[in-house]
């Protein structure tokens, strides 16, 4: 069966400091992959996403980058964090070419 | 442009009530995929129904059903004989193909409380 893990569960962090969030799927190759982020208010907001490795398209100018080294890889970088960037992140997984996501169980950020 | 509304932001309810949250959405692509998640307390979303554009039979699973009505645009979500274990946020999503690769857009969610 496939398994999504995120790492750290939370994160603590002073402002201008970097993040690297990481996200793996396990049990299935080729995903498509998506980070989602779930800011106070609960809505949730696609950051990116991939449809291999080293593809990456990004859903909204931020301060946030992503990267796919591997094909069941998923990393959620910025070089220096601001207040705004605080939230709930969530990677989720799709078969390629299927439309049902399924997510991880997500990194609570907090920017100090 | 694709747009998710849940228009309950909150609800309470004691246990064993039945308990109905709406989802109107809007597309203008005539294939399309409708969803509905929970997110309890811990966080993780955790996938409970798709429907495509075409299906619009409406199903039950256990205490849960959905109301698919193309012709209101709607997508309800229907629980019966509520649980203390059913209180979460309940986020309806829509999605359409694209080079996003079925890329979520989800409701602003409605939190459901049931209380013993």
């Amino acid at each position: 069966s496939q398994t999504i893990h995120q790492w750290p569960a939370t994160l603590v962090q002073p402002v201008g400091s970097p993040l690297s969030l990481e996200c793996t799927v396990e049990g299935t190759s080729n995903p498509n992959l998506y980070w989602y982020r779930q800011a106070a208010g609960r809505g949730l907001q696609l950051l990116f996403y991939s449809v291999g490795i080293g593809q990456i398209s990004s859903e909204v100018p931020q301060n946030l980058s992503a990267s796919r080294p591997q094909d069941r890889q998923f990393i959620l970088s910025s070089k220096k964090l601001l207040l705004s960037d605080s939230g709930f992140y969530l990677c989720a997984w799709s078969v390629r070419g299927r439309d049902t996501q399924y997510f991880g169980p997500g990194t609570r950020l907090t920017v100090l | 442009a694709q747009k998710v509304t849940q228009a309950q932001t909150e609800i309470s309810v004691v246990e064993k009530e039945d308990v109905t949250l709406d989802c109107v959405y809007e597309t203008r692509d005539t294939t399309y995929y409708l969803f509905w998640y929970k997110q309890p307390p811990s966080g993780e979303l955790v996938f409970l129904i798709r429907r495509n554009s075409f299906d619009e039979q409406n199903e039950i699973s256990g205490r849960y059903s959905w109301n698919f009505q193309k012709s209101t645009s709607s997508f309800n979500f229907t629980i019966t004989a509520s649980q203390v274990v059913d209180s979460a946020v309940y986020f309806c999503a829509l999605s359409e193909a694209s080079d996003s690769g079925y890329a979520l857009n989800f409701g602003k969610g409605t939190s459901l409380l049931v209380t013993p």
